[in-house]
């Protein structure tokens, strides 16, 4: 079955230091990657995906066919980047089948 | 620029009432989804709707239903509320049905249900 694993609930971390928030997932065929983002008072939107290859906000992604996952890092947090983080997985390249992880809520301490 | 709009925000109804969630966006995208979000669960997919005319189960459509009669509009009926659809539930829609690239998702700012 097709499943995304964030395994940290919640993770807290200096202003200025390096974030991971690790994603894992489970899927047979060739997935398509994404981190999607929902800062306070906001609505859920996207932060980055892999077939982009981008950096965002500082935020990069690289997929690990290998150790089937998705990490999201950062060197340098910033407070602004307190938020919620949701990685997903879209099946067969079809909107229609995206599956989210739990979710990750990033707390950056000043 | 409205995008996707949500009703009500907010919402307490009694078990066993039946309410509808109202969705509609205005960029003409091809799909559109529920989901629902509950701590620790994450985000979940109740049903969706790859064009006007069509829609399919999610992850967790029991309880829930839809309707797909135009481009713009994307209702979601609980036919009969249980305290354990309480949650936050988010509409959103996407441009295509297929392909790379096509799997942006676009979200509503969500609606609050409890049921008592």
């Amino acid at each position: 079955a097709q499943r995304v694993t964030q395994p940290e609930k919640l993770l807290s971390v200096f202003k200025g230091a390096p974030v991971e928030l690790k994603c894992n997932y489970s899927y047979s065929g060739s997935p398509e990657l994404f981190w999607y983002v929902q800062y306070s008072r906001q609505r859920l939107q996207l932060l980055l995906r892999h077939i982009s290859r981008e950096s965002i906000k500082g935020f990069t992604a690289d997929l690990n066919k290998g150790e089937t996952s998705f990490h999201l890092k950062k060197p340098f947090a910033q407070e602004e980047d307190s938020a919620m983080y949701y990685c997903a997985l879209s099946r067969d390249s079809s909107a229609s089948k995206i599956i989210f992880g739990s979710g990750t809520r990033l707390s950056i301490r000043p | 620029i409205a995008g996707i709009t949500q009703a009500p925000t907010s919402q307490i109804l009694a078990a066993g009432r039946r309410m509808t969630l109202r969705c509609t966006q205005d960029m003409r995208h091809n799909a559109m989804y529920w989901y629902r979000q509950d701590l620790g669960l994450g985000l979940r997919l109740i049903h969706y709707s790859n064009t006007a005319g069509t829609t399919g189960k999610g992850e967790v459509p029991d309880g829930y239903s839809v309707s797909r009669a135009n481009t713009d509009d994307f209702p979601l009926t609980l036919a009969s509320a249980v305290p354990s659809q309480t949650s936050v539930y988010f509409c959103a829609s996407s441009e295509g049905l297929a392909g790379p690239g096509t799997g942006e998702l676009f979200f509503g700012e969500g609606s609050r249900l409890t049921v008592l």
